[in-house]
């Protein structure tokens, strides 16, 4: 089955400057990749995803690249700020498995993310 | 709120104990999925059901069982608890056919097996 790995487990910044956090995934039949942000104690927040047909995808302060040959995609967050504090997730899921079109994500490990003020 | 519900919030069992999780979905979606996050984890999917059926299912033995009622709602079972059962369990809903917002998590029930 699908894999994802995601680096590194923890994050620190200051604010202002940028962060990245990668992912690898494992079968390349993967089509869709979405990223979450989960604050302490709430659930999962979809902040950007990028489906296999795009190579990047950007909304304001936060971007998303995909490689599809090297199977990696990556997340940048611009000019952070203290309450861009939080675990973010990537996640990957397999094209139209189980017949529907959102079926299995299989996420990474979390990366949590300080930004001091 | 049209946003997915999920019941209770907080739950402590005793191991060997069975639980039903409850979970609404978001207005207008008709696809429930169930995740397990384990502290300090990403989510684990669990199973997916549409129209009443389970579409996929992940690695999970059958002590796991789920049911999707007509108005999509759905209902996450856990047969003979076990300590590693403990976790946050989250629903998401989505719609089968579309290419929309994709996943709509609930807050999830955090699950205590003692």
């Amino acid at each position: 089955g699908e894999n994802v790995e995601q680096h590194p487990s923890t994050l620190s910044v200051q604010e202002g400057d940028s962060a990245v956090i990668k992912c690898t995934y494992s079968d390349s039949a993967s089509n869709y990749f979405p990223w979450y942000k989960q604050e302490l104690g709430k659930r999962p927040q979809l902040i950007i995803d990028i489906r296999s047909n795009v190579g990047e995808k950007k909304d304001q302060r936060i971007a998303v690249t995909l490689n599809k040959t090297a199977k990696h995609f990556s997340l940048h967050i611009t000019e952070t700020q203290p309450e861009d504090s939080a675990v973010y997730f990537c996640a990957a899921r397999l094209a139209n498995a189980g017949g529907t079109s959102y079926g299995k994500l299989t996420f990474g490990q979390g990366t949590i993310l300080t930004v001091h003020p | 709120d049209a946003g997915v519900t999920q019941s209770p919030t907080h739950l402590i069992k005793t191991r060997g104990q069975q639980v039903t999780l409850r979970c609404s979905p978001k207005s207008g979606h008709d696809t429930v999925s169930w995740y397990q996050q384990a502290l300090g984890q990403g989510p684990q999917f669990i199973f997916q059901y549409y129209e009443e059926e389970e579409r996929q299912r992940g690695n999970f033995p059958d002590r796991f069982s789920g049911h999707q009622f007509p108005n999509y709602s759905s209902e996450l079972n856990v047969n003979a608890l076990l300590l590693g059962d403990s976790a946050l369990y989250l629903c998401a809903s989505s719609l089968a056919l579309g290419t929309g917002d994709g996943y709509t998590f609930g807050s999830g029930t955090r699950l205590t097996v003692v």
